[in-house]
């Protein structure tokens, strides 16, 4: 079964600093992986998006990486701000010649305290 | 305007009613999907489609019944609605020209649903 497991669970850091998520999956053969930020009470918003071949992917203070080798993935948080509180959802979605669904992780929820 | 809009946003209802959740887009994508969110659980994918004549079972569709109107309108029916349908539904889009798929690119901003 098609697996993606996040970590931490949740995050508390201060304003300023940076922080790393984590995101392990078993997906495979897969097509691309995606970050989401989800703000409460909003819908998930598409921050990166990586395809097998691709290392890194940056989105102004937010870099994503991933190892195709190790099926892993990170986000990296830079210089973090009150706004960057919400919950980070990895997606790792099949090739086309699969099952096409995509596996959501369960999320990592941030809280950026001043 | 949200590019992704569902209507309503909130609902309570009581359990053997039928309930009706409509999402319109105005981005011009093919594909469309909704997902239900539950606390402490990743997005579950109820149904999708990928353009008007094609619709798919997610991984949770029973329970659940879909209408695709028009190329911008995606519905979602629960025919009977029980208790533990109470969750949080997204209706999402995305453009078939990104590469691999790529899944939903954009979400709406969820109907709470409570079930009596």
């Amino acid at each position: 079964k098609n697996q993606v497991e996040q970590s931490p669970q949740s995050l508390i850091i201060l304003e300023g600093k940076n922080c790393t998520l984590q995101c392990n999956y078993t997906v495979s053969p897969f097509s691309n992986l995606r970050w989401y930020k989800q703000d409460t009470g909003r819908g998930p918003v598409s921050l990166t998006i990586m395809t097998f071949s691709e290392n890194t992917k940056s989105n102004g203070r937010y870099t994503a990486t991933l190892d195709a080798d190790t099926k892993q993935s990170s986000l990296h948080i830079t210089a973090s701000q009150l706004s960057d509180s919400a919950s980070y959802i990895c997606v790792v979605s099949p090739t086309s010649g699969g099952s096409y669904i995509p596996t959501f992780g369960r999320g990592t929820s941030l809280i950026v305290h001043p | 305007d949200a590019d992704v809009t569902q209507t309503p946003r909130n609902r309570i209802t009581k359990t053997g009613k039928r309930i009706m959740l409509e999402c319109s887009q105005t981005k011009g994508h093919d594909r469309m999907y909704w997902y239900r969110q539950d606390p402490g659980l990743g997005l579950r994918l109820i149904y999708y489609s990928f353009d008007v004549k094609d619709i798919n079972k997610g991984e949770i569709s029973d329970g659940y019944s879909v209408s695709r109107q028009a190329q911008a309108k995606f519905s979602l029916s629960l025919e009977s609605a029980i208790p533990n349908q109470t969750a949080l539904y997204f209706c999402a889009t995305s453009d078939t020209t990104v590469t691999g798929g790529g899944g939903p690119q954009h979400f709406g901003d969820g109907t709470r649903l409570s079930i009596l």
